[in-house]
């Protein structure tokens, strides 16, 4: 039962244009929500957050979306530059639960020149 | 701080053998995560600990897999016996938790190879 998940397990974009990476999740309880970067033989590392009291966040190129009622958010990466290229996994908290995460699959995105 | 150090980095054992996993979280925090990343489930959270006390295992898979944290800064995960379908990367993570989420920092995951 995977309750968060990121449909497209791989995105090809070129250098400069804009990645958006997707991802639905299925428990109403979640009320926080992240993307984690992950270069191949190291950890993951936390990117970006939203709280679901807003509809949108943004950190430089990284803006991540959040649409409560479909139960979607995206992350959109402007300009994407071939540094970007990794896995990215969506997660989903809820509060109280003392940070427990709940992971989508991973989109591998690869950024071209 | 060094973060979230894993060893071993690699493993390969054969069927039948036990693996035993070890993480040391980053010094203060309080909450320590056990994951396994496979193709297929990607991230799956196998237990956590708050202030050494598992609170969730609900995600270990089954009897053979086992895990402690007995003081803040050592935990293990000890599989007994492997079987190939355990091989996966299983990464440990820590944060520190007051009450709000707060990030975590992942290791560089250890690499396990049952054959």
């Amino acid at each position: 039962d995977q309750q968060v998940k990121q449909n497209s397990p791989s995105l090809s974009v070129q250098e400069g244009r804009i990645s958006i990476l997707n991802c639905d999740y299925t428990n109403s309880m979640f009320d926080y929500f992240l993307w984690y970067k992950k270069y191949p033989a190291e950890g993951p590392t936390f990117l970006i957050s939203i709280s679901s009291i807003k509809d949108k966040n943004e950190d430089g190129r990284f803006t991540v979306f959040l649409n409560k009622s479909a139960k979607h958010l995206s992350l959109h990466i402007v300009p994407s530059q071939p540094g970007d290229s990794a896995v990215y996994f969506c997660a989903a908290s809820v509060t109280g639960t003392a940070s427990k995460l709940t992971f989508g699959t991973g989109t591998r995105l690869q950024v071209t020149l | 701080d060094a973060g979230v150090i894993q060893s071993p980095r690699h493993e390969v054992t054969e069927m039948g053998q036990e693996v035993t996993l070890r993480c040391k979280p980053i010094s203060g925090h309080n909450s320590l995560f056990w994951y396994r990343q496979t193709m297929m489930r990607g991230l799956e959270l196998l237990i956590y600990f708050n202030n050494n006390v598992p609170i969730d295992d609900s995600g270990m898979p089954e009897d053979r897999f086992s895990a402690k944290m007995p003081n803040a800064s050592f935990s293990t995960l000890k599989i007994q016996p492997s079987e190939p379908r355990d091989s996966a990367v299983y990464f440990c993570a820590s944060s520190l938790y007051r009450g709000s989420y707060h990030e975590q920092y992942f290791g560089p995951g250890t690499r396990l190879t049952v054959t």
